[in-house]
C-alpha cells in the first residue's frame, strides 16, 4: 500500500516565523512530489512541486526533498495569517514518461496566529 | 480564461437514489479525475480518466461510476446513493507531460446523503 504521511497538526507558529511542514513516503518509486494549499471550505491549489533531491525555492516558500529518507518538507518565511490552511503533500510515481496517479497525505493543519 | 467547474455546489439526496455529479473543464486536459475528502481519510481516488472513452478504478469506486464521452467531461454517477457517500467530492484535471503533471481542481459539491 502507498502510503504519504504527514502530522495532521494543527501546527501553530506566530506571524513572521517560519513554518515547517513535514512528509513522508512508503514507496521508493515515486519521482515526483507537491505541496497543495486548501483554506477551509475551498478546493486544493497547488503551490509547490519538486522533482530533484534538494531545496526549490519559490517567493517565501521552499520544498525540500530527500529521497533517500524518503521525506519531503515544505518551509513558509515569514508566516502571514492569510497562510493559515490545511497543506496536503502528494507523491507521483512515473512510469517511463508516463505519470501514475497522485497519492495525498492527509493534511497537515497550519495555523498562524497575529 | 480556462477553468474545471463542478455542479451541483450543494446536493442532498436520499438513500436508494441515483445521483449524477457534472464535472466540465475547458483546458482540453486529457486526464480526469474524481475524488472524495473525509474527515480523517483526506483524499481518497475514486476514478479516473486518462482520456476519451477510458475510465479507471480508483481506491474507493465501490458505488460509483463514470463515462468520458468527450475531453470536457466527466460525470460521476452514484448508482445507489448510501449514508456513507455524504463526502464533499472533488474533480481534477492535468495534461499528460512527461516531466510535470499538475493537478487542477474544480471548487467541490458538497453531497449529504440521508
Amino acid at each position: 500500500q502507498k502510503e504519504v504521511e504527514q502530522n495532521s497538526g494543527p501546527l501553530s507558529v506566530p506571524e513572521g516565523a517560519i513554518a515547517s511542514l513535514n512528509c513522508t513516503y512508503s514507496d521508493r518509486g515515486s519521482q515526483s512530489f507537491f505541496w497543495y494549499r486548501q483554506y477551509s471550505g475551498k478546493s486544493p491549489e497547488l503551490i509547490m512541486s519538486i522533482y530533484s533531491n534538494g531545496d526549490k525555492e519559490d517567493g517565501r516558500f521552499t520544498a525540500q526533498l530527500n529521497k533517500a529518507s524518503q521525506y519531503v518538507s515544505l518551509l513558509i518565511r515569514d508566516s502571514q495569517p492569510s497562510d493559515s490552511a490545511t497543506y496536503l503533500c502528494a507523491s507521483q510515481m512515473n512510469y517511463g514518461g508516463s505519470q501514475g496517479n497522485l497519492i495525498f497525505g492527509k493534511g497537515t493543519k497550519l495555523s498562524v496566529k497575529p | 480564461d480556462a477553468e474545471i467547474t463542478q455542479s451541483p455546489r450543494h446536493k442532498i439526496t436520499e438513500t436508494g437514489r441515483q445521483v449524477t455529479l457534472a464535472c466540465h473543464q475547458t483546458w482540453n486536459h486529457n486526464n480526469m479525475f474524481w475524488y472524495r475528502q473525509d474527515l480523517g481519510h483526506g483524499l481518497r481516488l475514486i476514478h479516473y480518466s486518462y482520456g476519451v472513452q477510458d475510465t479507471n478504478k480508483g481506491e474507493v469506486s465501490d458505488g460509483y461510476s463514470v463515462s468520458r464521452s468527450n475531453t470536457e467531461d466527466l460525470p460521476l454517477t452514484l448508482e445507489s446513493a448510501a449514508s456513507s457517500q455524504t463526502s464533499v467530492y472533488f474533480c481534477a484535471s492535468s495534461d499528460r507531460g512527461i516531466s510535470t503533471d499538475t493537478q487542477y481542481f474544480g471548487p467541490g459539491t458538497r453531497l449529504t446523503v440521508l
